[in-house]
C-alpha cells in the first residue's frame, strides 16, 4: 500500500509568516510533486522534484519555493504567505518510469 | 503548454443512470489520459487511465474512451450508484514529458439513490 503523508491536515498562519509543508513518503519513489486544489480550477502543479536536490517549477510557482534534501521528503515553502495562497495543498509521488501518481491527504491551509 | 478543458463542471444524474464526462486536450503529442475520482475530504485517487496508442479501456462500471483526431477523451460510468459520487478530475500528460499531468477543472458527479 502506497503511503504519502503531509505534516498538517490544518493549519492556520498570518500574513507574512514564513510556512513549510512537509511530504513524506516510503515508498522509495523518485519523483514528487506539489499541487494546488482551488475550487473550479482544479489541480495546479507548483514544483515537482525527479531527484534528491533537483526540482522544476510548475505551473504556478510564483510565492513559493522547495527543498528535497532527502529522497523521501519533499517541502514547500511559502516564504511570506499571503491571502491568496489560502487553499488545499497536496503532494503526490511517482516512480520512474511509471505513470500513476499518487497524492498524500492534503493541508488545508488558510493565511488570514 | 498543454491545455485540458473539462465538462460539465456538475452532473446530477438519477441512481442507475449512465454519466459521461468528456475532456478535450490542446497538445497533439500527449499519451497518457488518466481519470482521478475525489471523494469528500479525501485524497485524488486512480481510477482508470488510457494510453494514446489505445481507444478505449473498460474496467467493470467504467470505461475510458479517446479520440486522438479530436482530441477528446470521455470517461463512462454505467449504472451509477451513490458511492460513485465525487469529484472526477480528467488530466494529459504531454509526451517526453515523464512527470507533468496537467489536469482538468473537475467535474462534480452527484447520484441521487
Amino acid at each position: 500500500d502506497v503511503k504519502v503523508t503531509q505534516s498538517s491536515r490544518y493549519l492556520v498562519k498570518r500574513t507574512g509568516e514564513k510556512v513549510f509543508l512537509e511530504c513524506v513518503q516510503d515508498m522509495d519513489h523518485e519523483n514528487m510533486f506539489w499541487y494546488r486544489q482551488d475550487p473550479g480550477l482544479g489541480l495546479r502543479l507548483i514544483y515537482f522534484s525527479y531527484d534528491v536536490k533537483m526540482k522544476e517549477k510548475g505551473d504556478i510557482p510564483e510565492g513559493y519555493s522547495v527543498s528535497r534534501e532527502k529522497k523521501e521528503r519533499f517541502s514547500l515553502i511559502l516564504e511570506s504567505a499571503s491571502t491568496n495562497q489560502t487553499s488545499m495543498y497536496l503532494c503526490a509521488i511517482q516512480r520512474e518510469g511509471r505513470e500513476t501518481q499518487y497524492f498524500g491527504p492534503g493541508t488545508r491551509l488558510l493565511v488570514l | 503548454g498543454e491545455n485540458v478543458e473539462q465538462h460539465p463542471s456538475t452532473l446530477s444524474v438519477q441512481e442507475g443512470d449512465s454519466a459521461v464526462i468528456k475532456c478535450t486536450y490542446s497538445d497533439s503529442a500527449s499519451n497518457y489520459f488518466p481519470w482521478y475520482k475525489q471523494e469528500l475530504g479525501k485524497r485524488p485517487q486512480l481510477i482508470i487511465d488510457i494510453r494514446s496508442n489505445v481507444g478505449e479501456k473498460k474496467d467493470q462500471r467504467i470505461a475510458v474512451t479517446l479520440n486522438k483526431t479530436a482530441k477528446h477523451f470521455s470517461l463512462h460510468i454505467t449504472e451509477t450508484q451513490p458511492e460513485d459520487s465525487a469529484v472526477y478530475f480528467c488530466a494529459a500528460r504531454a509526451r517526453g514529458s515523464n512527470y507533468k499531468l496537467t489536469f482538468g477543472k473537475g467535474t462534480l458527479l452527484t447520484v441521487n439513490p
